[in-house]
């Protein structure tokens, strides 16, 4: 079955510290993978994505993932977290030609001051 | 040029009446796709359509649930005699052209619908 397994729902970190956020997927195509940021009340944003290349992805923001296709894994990371970076993050699955993406259920971000 | 425009962004119905959500979608972009978040959940593809014609449906719950994208106009997804497990975000997005490599959807703000 296809799906998408972010298993942090809420993590909390201090500002200026490092994150990682955690992302795993079940698919049987080879994999397009997106991060979306959604802050409150606002709609997502495309944080980064990765078709195929170099596995290290940079994206908007200071973030980055990296695809590993051995552990089936996209985690986002930011080596200093900034207190607007408090949001909600989704990882999504998807395939060459389709427009079905598959979400995880998110991931709530808290930045202490 | 402005984003992807869904309204009302929160809609509060009873339980039996029809719920009417509207979505913009960006200058230029013609295929549009709905997407639901129930509470807890991820966002799940609903629906995905392109001027006067609904390309696949298979998201969408069989019954009381409609999308139209008509040839002038916002795209439209329906959802009448709204029950209490409808309460949801409603996402909608757009894209130049049919997702996948390459092309990115653009994401609206949602509208969040409560039945009550």
């Amino acid at each position: 079955a296809q799906s998408v397994t972010q298993p942090d729902i809420h993590i909390t970190v201090s500002e200026g510290a490092s994150l990682e956020l955690r992302c795993n997927y079940s698919y049987g195509a080879t994999p397009y993978l997106f991060w979306y940021v959604q802050s409150p009340g606002q709609g997502l944003q495309l944080l980064l994505k990765y078709f195929s290349g170099d596995t290290l992805v940079q994206g908007i923001k200071g973030f980055e993932a990296e695809f590993k296709r051995s552990q089936s894994s996209f985690n986002l990371r930011k080596p200093s977290v900034h207190w607007s970076d408090a949001a909600e993050y989704f990882c999504a699955v998807g395939a060459k030609g389709t427009y079905k993406y598959i979400f995880g259920t998110g991931t709530r971000l808290k930045v202490l001051a | 040029n402005a984003g992807v425009m869904q309204n009302p962004r929160h809609l509060v119905r009873r339980r039996g009446q029809e719920a009417r959500l509207r979505c913009s979608p960006m200058k230029g972009h013609s295929h549009v796709y709905w997407y639901r978040q129930l509470p807890e959940e991820g966002l799940k593809f609903m629906v995905y359509l392109q001027k006067e014609n609904i390309i696949d449906e298979s998201g969408m719950p069989k019954e009381r649930f409609s999308a139209e994208f008509p040839k002038e106009g916002p795209s439209i997804l329906r959802i009448q005699q709204v029950v209490r497990g409808d309460s949801a975000a409603y996402f909608c997005a757009s894209s130049e052209r049919q997702g996948g490599m390459n092309t990115e959807a653009f994401f609206g703000q949602g509208t969040r619908l409560t039945v009550v």
